[in-house]
């Protein structure tokens, strides 16, 4: 069955570095999808992806973050410098179609320190 | 923005009982899932609902979009259906709204 990948599954990073989460999305998906989940606390959106752009972003998505598809396959998220509450679950989804049933990976645990 | 409310927050069960989780949201909704975060944080589609009744094994749900809830049925419960159950929504825009989740612990 066909599944939404990241890598990796957990990343420390020192406060102000760079990070890139990876994802690949499921082949014949068209929209993808950040999400986060801080520990204990619900999962919040951040930036859907359609046709090599933005389609919408929330207000935690600010300049830091930013999302591509390099390739055709991997949708990645560059967190530019990181801060301590960036730590959190951040999880990549999909979907065929625009508020389609979304698949979720099975998430990166970013640590900030 | 809608909001989503699930309740209860927290549930234990002993093995074997059986329950309702209620997800209420504010506004009409074009998609609802119901989602299982096991104890490793994974997120685990249960049901693509935006409304009727569908069944999964133990598992069943019903979407009432005309007045805004959904419902979880877990049947017979098993341990290893313990962790937090989420009901997420998607109105208009393609981004689904998380409610804050159900914490179920299943006593063996």
């Amino acid at each position: 069955e066909p599944e939404v990948t990241q890598t990796p599954s957990h990343q420390v990073t020192q406060m102000g570095q760079e990070v890139i989460l990876r994802c690949v999305p499921i082949s014949n998906h068209l929209y993808f999808y950040w999400y986060r989940q801080i520990l204990g606390q619900k999962v919040e959106f951040l930036v859907s992806f359609y046709n090599n752009e933005i389609s919408e972003k929330s207000e935690i998505f600010d300049d830091q973050f930013s999302v591509e598809r390099p390739d055709g396959s991997n949708f990645t998220l560059k967190i530019r410098s990181t801060k301590l509450e960036d730590s959190a679950m951040y999880f990549c989804a999909s979907a065929r179609g625009g508020g389609t049933e979304a698949f979720f990976g099975q998430g990166t645990r970013l640590t900030v320190v | 923005g809608i909001q989503v409310e699930q309740s209860p927050p927290d549930l234990i069960l002993q093995e074997g009982a059986n329950s309702t989780l209620r997800c209420n949201f504010s506004d009409s909704v074009n998609n609802l899932q119901w989602f299982h975060q096991n104890p490793w944080g994974q997120l685990i589609n249960l049901f693509y609902i935006p409304s009727g009744t569908k069944q999964n094994g133990r598992l069943s749900a019903t979407t009432v979009a005309t007045e805004r809830y959904s419902l979880l049925y877990i049947s017979s419960s098993q341990t290893t259906d313990s962790g937090v159950y989420f009901c997420a929504v998607s109105s208009g825009t393609y981004k689904y709204i998380f409610g804050t989740g159900t914490r179920l612990k299943v006593l063996a």
